[in-house]
């Protein structure tokens, strides 16, 4: 099956530009996150999707980020407007109902720079 | 100070050699969690311990569940296996914005 899938790979933009990010889960994955890692920090968690619905957006860091899982397929993740801070790699992952944590295949990232 | 401490944040070394990646976490855990991160790729889980210790290939992992402490062991070491080995600790059935992240090991086989 293919893995989970992520666009762009690499994004550079200026500060107080707006970038949009997607995740494509791997089909029939209810179950989506969003995580970040910042430069030199730890993976840190963003939000989590069951099909099209917000489960819990707690790691959600301010309302310049916005998520979305339209039909509960593919996600986006839309900064507007993006901060020098926001800089780092977004890495989205998938995984079936009722799984647990270690279960999550995680997609390759996106590298985003606020310059 | 995180909760998930892990050694050394950079580690290089010799083809051939043994390497050991070191996680302590200092919160109540059911199950930590070992994952590889490929220069430019994304992220593969490697293991999942509860207790004591699982081998995969030349890859093995221990925890001591007492002491809150964790060891990647990688024998035989090759330049493939160059990448950034992140812990992470959660209840198994938490949810994931529970999981704490260490920050990674930093890992680069020379040939």
């Amino acid at each position: 099956e293919a893995g989970v899938t992520q666009f762009p790979s690499h994004s550079v933009i200026e500060k107080g530009q707006t970038v949009t990010l997607r995740c494509d889960p791997i089909s029939g994955h209810d179950n989506l996150y969003w995580y970040r890692r910042v430069m030199g920090k730890e993976i840190k968690f963003l939000l989590h999707f069951v099909k099209e619905s917000k489960q819990d957006e707690s790691g959600m860091p301010n309302n310049r980020f916005l998520a979305e899982r339209t039909g509960g397929t593919y996600s986006t993740l839309k900064v507007q407007p993006a901060e020098l801070e926001d800089s780092g790699v977004y890495f989205c992952a998938s995984s079936r109902s009722g799984t647990v944590f270690y279960e999550q295949y995680f997609g390759p990232g996106t590298r985003l720079t606020v310059t | 100070k995180n909760e998930v401490e892990q050694s050394p944040q950079n580690l290089t070394a010799q083809e051939g050699e043994f390497i050991t990646i070191n996680c302590s976490y200092s919160v109540g855990i059911s199950a930590l969690h070992w994952l590889q991160q490929h220069p430019g790729g994304g992220i593969v889980s490697l293991f999942m311990l509860s207790s004591g210790k699982k081998k995969h290939g030349r890859l093995i992992a221990t925890i001591n569940i007492q002491e809150k402490h964790s060891s990647l062991h990688i024998t035989a070491s090759h330049p493939r296996d160059s990448a950034v080995y992140i812990c992470a600790v959660a209840e198994p059935y938490s949810s994931a914005s529970k999981i704490i992240f260490g920050s990674g090991t930093r890992l680069s086989i020379r040939p």
